[in-house]
């Protein structure tokens, strides 16, 4: 079974200071692995697709890194509009559902 | 990134009663569409799959003759909750996807409480 996990289940950080977000999956296969950012009462924001180990992806502040078995998301000086939940997803072939894991709640104190 | 608007954001309505959340897909062909349903502070899980002009394929636990899909054009589904009960307060959200497309987008979400 498709399984996602992510650490920790919260986070809380001062403005500025860098940190890492963890998703470790299990899966069939890998067609590839999905990075969300989630305000609270909206839908989730795309922000990466990673489809191969070694592959990284960056966007501002954030940057994305995917192994064999797991992914990273960087936040580099985070600032408070940073605060989100960050969910990732993964779909072990084309056309399969996502297999979401359970999110980490960011929080960035000013 | 695509547009996916739905309808109506918020709903609040008495128990017994049906419940109409519209999703559509404003800026591309939504050849297949997830319906997913959010609880407080958990992932998203997926009720049902739906491809245009079929019926839904609905996921293990999620009774299809409560959550009535319809997913009759490429830019609208809808979700009806029918009988709808406390206990299926919730945030839905749509997915739509797009042919030959591997991200998934998703709509802002429709919070139905039922009292």
């Amino acid at each position: 079974e498709d399984q996602v996990t992510q650490s920790p289940e919260a986070l809380r950080l001062q403005e500025g200071e860098s940190s890492s977000l963890n998703c470790s999956y299990t899966v069939s296969g890998l067609r590839g692995l999905f990075w969300y950012r989630q305000d609270p009462g909206k839908g989730p924001e795309f922000l990466f697709t990673l489809y191969s180990a070694g592959e990284e992806k960056e966007k501002e502040r954030l940057k994305a890194t995917l192994t064999k078995k797991e992914s990273f998301l960087h936040i580099t000086a985070p600032k408070p509009e940073d605060s989100a939940t960050y969910l990732c997803a993964v779909q072990a072939y084309y056309g399969q559902n996502f297999v979401f894991g359970p999110g980490t709640r960011l929080s960035v104190l000013p | 990134g695509a547009v996916v608007s739905q309808h109506p954001s918020w709903v609040i309505c008495k128990s017994g009663t049906s419940v109409k959340i519209e999703c559509r897909s404003l800026d591309f062909q939504a050849t297949t569409m997830f319906w997913y349903r959010q609880f407080p502070k958990q992932s998203l899980m997926l009720m049902a799959t739906s491809n245009e002009g079929s019926k839904a394929t609905y996921e293990q636990g999620v009774e299809k003759d409560k959550f009535l899909i319809n997913h009759a054009s490429l830019t609208l589904s809808t979700l009806t909750v029918t009988s709808a009960h406390p206990e299926d307060s919730s945030f839905y959200i749509c997915s739509p996807r797009g042919e030959g497309t591997e991200t998934q987008y998703f709509g802002p979400g429709t919070r139905l409480l039922v009292l």
